[in-house]
């Protein structure tokens, strides 16, 4: 069966700006998580979504947003782009316990 | 929260060898990952072992949850085997990545 998919793969966006980052998760699977690498922090938790709700969210500010649909796809948006922000965005997927699976990732460059 | 410690971070290795990773966590968990990062950036599942041993193929991986401490062996290295392995046990609800453990095998 098809794995996690995120869409875009690549993306560069200019200081100020605002992106959107998609997530389909593995057929059936419900919880949505998303994740940020930077190799000064390594990966940090962003939020996880259950059944179009947020049930956890790590320590972002307010610019990085997300949400669920109800066929269990997930966005997050960033407003206000920073250069910080660069990084490896990983989204994972879980049916219902904590074993999850990745995607590939959206790799953000802001300029 | 949960503080987890990866050692060592970096490895190099002649094709062939094996190795040992590890990572200890700073409490109680009830369930923990093992994944290894691609060059291109993608988490491959490796394990999931909240406890005892599991096998495949040349991995395998023993979480002693009681001790805190989860290890990866890595047998008869191959170059396929580069990239990062992380040690990822649940804690608050959600995975938490310890730094990673750079593994490099020449050929």
């Amino acid at each position: 069966k098809a794995g996690v998919t995120q869409t875009p793969r690549y993306l560069i966006k200019t200081r100020g700006q605002q992106v959107t980052l998609s997530c389909s998760p593995i057929s059936g699977h419900r919880s949505v998580s998303w994740y940020q690498q930077t190799p000064g922090q390594g990966l940090q938790f962003l939020f996880e979504y259950f059944s179009e709700t947020q049930r956890n969210k790590g320590n972002f500010p307010g610019r990085f947003s997300g949400r669920q649909f109800s066929n269990s796809r997930s966005e997050m948006n960033v407003s206000t782009l920073e250069l910080g922000d660069s990084a490896l965005y990983l989204c994972a997927s879980s049916l219902r316990g904590p074993e999850a699976f990745f995607g590939q990732g959206t790799r953000l460059t802001v300029v | 929260g949960i503080q987890v410690e990866q050692s060592p971070p970096d490895l190099i290795l002649q094709e062939g060898a094996n190795s040992t990773l590890r990572c200890n966590f700073s409490d109680s968990v009830n369930n923990l990952q093992w994944f290894h990062q691609n060059p291109w950036g993608q988490l491959i599942n490796l394990f999931y072992i909240p406890s005892g041993t599991k096998q495949n193929g040349r991995l395998s991986a023993t979480t002693v949850a009681t001790e805190r401490y989860s290890l990866l062996y890595i047998s008869s290295s191959q170059t396929t085997d580069s990239g990062v392995y992380f040690c990822a046990p649940e804690g608050d609800d959600k995975i938490i990545f310890g730094k990673g453990t750079r593994l490099h095998i020449l050929p």
